[in-house]
């Protein structure tokens, strides 16, 4: 069946450019992670759907950073004002009843210049 | 919070030979254990899990290995080929919360 889609594979931004970032789940999976990845570093957390409650966002680095999934389906990961150092992969993973075994998207890569 | 460390952080090992890595962790609770496996410029896969109730698991020519008193759980793969080339992460879960967190990597590089 089909895995997790994002889009774009690619963005580069202006600093201080808005930037939507777009994740697709696996039909039928209830949870959503957005995670960030640096470069040489393993995914960190960001944010966690349930369907469409926002459980945790403590991951968050700012609030620059708003990730919303209205209808417990797609999500939206938005940073604003972007800055360099937002620059990194964004990986979104869903799973299905456990939330643990998290299945990954391949990622947006954001360029801040 | 949960802190889960991986070592050695590069592993080469020549075709045909078989690579261990291992994963520490913090957090006594945890009870399930996976390890991804990224090439580069993909995104991280699922190859194998376990969880707490077992001490291990194979799948053809990968395994993991639970140690819960050591708090340590290890991914072996025999026999290995080039294409098993890719930086492998493992991760636990935060307890009280239904999130991974990850280690930083481990590089496996197979010599042909």
């Amino acid at each position: 069946g089909a895995g997790v889609s994002q889009s774009p594979r690619y963005k580069v931004a202006k600093r201080g450019q808005d930037v939507a970032l777009r994740c697709d789940p696996i039909s039928g999976h209830v949870s959503l992670f957005w995670y960030q990845q640096a470069l040489g570093q393993g995914p960190e957390f960001l944010t966690y759907f349930q369907n469409e409650a926002q459980l945790d966002k403590s991951g968050l680095p700012s609030d620059r950073f708003f990730a919303e999934r209205p209808e417990g389906s797609v999500s939206t990961l938005k940073i604003q004002r972007t800055q360099q150092e937002d620059s990194a992969v964004y990986l979104c993973a869903s799973s299905p009843r456990d939330p643990y075994e998290q299945y990954f998207g391949p990622g947006t890569r954001l360029t801040v210049t | 919070g949960e802190n889960v460390e991986q070592h050695p952080s590069t592993l080469s090992v020549q075709e045909g030979d078989s690579a261990v890595i291992k994963c520490t962790y913090s957090d006594s609770a945890s009870n399930y254990f996976p390890w991804y496996k990224q090439e580069l410029g993909k995104r991280p896969q699922l190859i194998i899990d376990i969880r707490s109730n077992v001490g291990e698991k194979k799948d053809q020519r990968i395994a993991v290995t639970l140690n819960k008193t050591a708090k340590h759980f290890s991914l072996h793969i025999t026999e290995t080929q080039p294409e098993d080339s890719a930086v492998y992460f493992c991760a636990a879960p935060i307890y009280g919360n239904n999130r991974l967190a990850f280690g930083k990597g481990n590089q496996v590089v197979v010599i042909p």
